[in-house]
């Protein structure tokens, strides 16, 4: 079954500190995986995608497929950085290539 | 529209009485999604759209719930006889192809008395 999990829902880092948000996913063939990110009163927007491999506000993450590991980080965290985010699995193989698929998110409380 | 809007924002509703919600793609965006976001739960999947038909129901959590999508645009999300386990953040977003990124709307947060 087709699965992510984010094993944590809170993390709390202090500013300039590096932040790792965890993702684990279970799919056999090759996803495509990709971050959410929803700041506070604003709609859930894309961060991040593996295959454009860009870093985006600092965050870059990497895909681990030996590992199923696509983990968010960022070397110095800000208090902008704040807001909850979420991975999502989007199947990439014939015609259930719709549906993304998300963990239940982790929230990123960057402290003063 | 600049992009996906939903509406109501905000929707309080007796337990028993059936709700609307509906939801206004970006113009020219052919897949249309439908999530639920409770507490603690992540994003769960509803239905999917491509053009006015629709390949996936298999997440619409019993018969009460159903979707239409007229015209290829507007999407309409009816729950009937609405139970407070209903209560939640439901989630549209659209994008211009079942490959392409998904723009999502604010949400309309139902909460069933």
């Amino acid at each position: 079954a087709q699965r992510v999990t984010q094993p944590e829902k809170l993390l709390s880092v202090f500013k300039g500190a590096p932040v790792e948000l965890k993702c684990n996913y279970s799919y056999s063939g090759s996803p495509e995986l990709f971050w959410y990110v929803q700041y506070s009163r604003q709609r859930l927007q894309l961060l991040l995608r593996h295959i454009s491999r860009e870093s985006i506000k600092g965050f870059t993450a990497d895909l681990n497929k030996g590992e199923t590991s696509f983990h968010l980080k960022k070397p110095f965290a800000q208090e902008e950085d704040s807001a909850m985010y979420y991975c999502a699995l989007r199947s990439s193989r014939g015609d259930s290539s719709y549906k993304l698929i998300f963990g239940s998110g982790t929230r990123l409380l960057v402290r003063p | 529209g600049a992009g996906v809007s939903q509406s109501p924002s905000n929707k309080v509703t007796e337990k028993g009485k059936d709700v609307e919600l509906r939801c206004d793609p970006i113009s020219g965006h052919t897949a249309l999604y439908w999530y639920r976001q409770s507490l603690g739960q992540g994003l769960e999947f509803l239905i999917y759209f491509q053009g006015n038909s629709a390949p996936d129901k298999s997440g619409l959590p019993s018969d009460r719930f159903s979707a239409e999508r007229t015209g290829g645009s507007v999407s309409t999300l009816t729950i009937q006889r609405t139970q407070q386990e209903d209560s939640a953040v439901y989630l549209c977003a659209s994008s211009f192809s079942s490959k392409g990124e998904a723009f999502f709307g604010q949400g309309t947060r139902l909460t069933v008395v």
